[in-house]
């Protein structure tokens, strides 16, 4: 069935360091593909998406590309806060509505 | 924009108790609904979809009658883990979908800890 890998975290960078969240995938067709970030005491929240191949979704700096040829979307940013400090999950929709999420990956920002 | 709330935050209770969860869509209409389970340091699993005026839709492995879903209204549903057992103890999260887009709203989650 569809699914998703992502890096383990956590990943720890000092602030306006470069940051890269690898997430390939697996699917049948033609997912749709999301970023959600999850900041601590909080819900899920659409960071960004993509839905066809070569889509590149943005949002508060932060980029994924649609990688058909590599099914990946990694998720970068090229100088990260302290208030990105969050944990990030990528995640696919595979022609339902129903999300496949990846594990998760905790990035930690230090000053 | 798009706000899920969900109704406790937090829930202690034993074993053997049922325990009620509400996700409410505070300023759109869903006539979806899902619900997620999100183990400590794992990603989230979805339990069910819930559909407005109808019964839910269970994922393969998931008790429907231990946990109970009602989708009342275009802005509730309920979660009631019924029998509740130590191994129920989970973080629950709803998320919606505003009528007539593909965008999932999340809740902040409700953590349950059974006794």
């Amino acid at each position: 069935g569809d699914s998703v890998t992502q890096m383990e975290g956590p990943v720890t960078l000092s602030e306006e360091a470069f940051l890269t969240i690898n997430c390939t995938y697996t699917a049948t067709g033609y997912p749709s593909l999301f970023w959600y970030v999850q900041y601590p005491g909080e819900g899920l929240q659409l960071l960004l998406k993509a839905t066809k191949a070569d889509d590149k979704g943005s949002n508060k700096g932060f980029e994924a590309t649609y990688r058909k040829e590599t099914t990946s979307f990694h998720l970068e940013k090229g100088s990260v806060q302290v208030s990105d400090s969050a944990v990030y999950f990528c995640a696919l929709t595979g022609g339902t509505d129903k999300l496949i999420f990846g594990t998760g990956t905790r990035l930690q920002v230090f000053p | 924009g798009a706000v899920v709330s969900q109704h406790p935050s937090r829930v202690i209770c034993k074993s053997g108790t049922s325990v009620k969860i509400e996700c409410r869509s505070l300023d759109f209409q869903a006539t979806t609904m899902f619900w997620y389970r999100q183990f400590p340091k794992q990603s989230l699993m979805l339990m069910a979809t819930s559909n407005e005026g109808s019964k839910a839709t269970y994922e393969q492995g998931v008790e429907k009658d231990k946990f109970l879903i009602n989708h009342a209204s275009l802005t509730l549903s309920t979660l009631t883990v019924t029998s509740a057992h130590p191994e129920d103890s989970s973080f629950y999260i709803c998320s919606a979908i505003r009528t007539g887009t593909d965008t999932q709203y999340f809740g902040p989650g409700t953590r349950l800890t059974v006794l």
